[in-house]
């Protein structure tokens, strides 16, 4: 069922530096395209949403790049945090397609 | 605003048995959507439930079933238990198909 690529799978940096995260789909139906943190025994929770005709999106320190020829997106945390350890997942909707996740480790 | 509840949190069940987890949308949502997340992946969708239909369905047995009621709270069904039923089940309500806010989950295992 999945349809969405996610890598990598894990990841560590060091306080303050760039965390990416790279996402590859193939159905061009998809029509939104969400990030999702998840913290242990929680639900996944919205961090930034992009649509097909946009080709970067910034919220805060978080922002979305999406190249739609290339049908690939990709989730850069600025200056990462301890606190922003924790599993993100990718997601393209047609119904909902959810990427493995990246289990992103950010040390102090 | 209580946000997206499930209930319950966590529940065994054996092979073959049958169970039945709920969910309350956050208000003012209207859709429900059903997710089932095995440890160390990404959810799965499962069905989306509209005005009491099932608008969307992914790509799982008729083991699987729901329901949507009338105040928009939902359940969803599973029988036949199997060993690999075993997973988070997530809940996410949304007003239309907008954007979706995901409940804490129920932690099913299977015996």
């Amino acid at each position: 069922q999945q349809q969405v690529k996610q890598s990598p799978q894990s990841l560590i940096v060091q306080k303050g530096g760039i965390s990416i995260i790279n996402c590859a789909y193939e159905n061009t139906a998809f029509d939104y395209f969400p990030w999702y943190q998840q913290f242990p025994g929680k639900g996944p929770a919205l961090l930034i949403a992009i649509r097909p005709d946009v080709s970067e999106k910034k919220e805060g320190r978080f922002t979305i790049s999406f190249n739609k020829s290339a049908k690939q997106f990709s989730l850069h945390i600025m200056d990462s945090q301890p606190g922003d350890s924790a599993t993100y997942f990718c997601a393209a909707r047609n119904d909902m397609r959810f990427g493995a996740g990246t289990r992103l480790t950010v040390k102090p | 605003d209580a946000g997206v509840t499930q209930s319950p949190t966590h529940l065994i069940k054996t092979r073959g048995q049958q169970v039945t987890l709920r969910c309350s949308p956050k208000s003012g949502h209207d859709t429900v959507s059903w997710y089932q997340q095995a440890l160390g992946q990404g959810p799965q969708f499962i069905f989306q439930y509209y005005e009491e239909e099932e608008r969307q369905r992914g790509n799982f047995p008729d083991r699987f079933s729901g329901h949507q009621f009338p105040n928009y709270s939902s359940e969803l069904n599973v029988n036949a238990l199997l060993l690999g039923d075993s997973a988070l089940y997530l809940c996410a309500s949304s007003l239309m198909s907008d954007e979706q806010f995901f409940g804490p989950g129920t932690r099913l295992t299977v015996l």
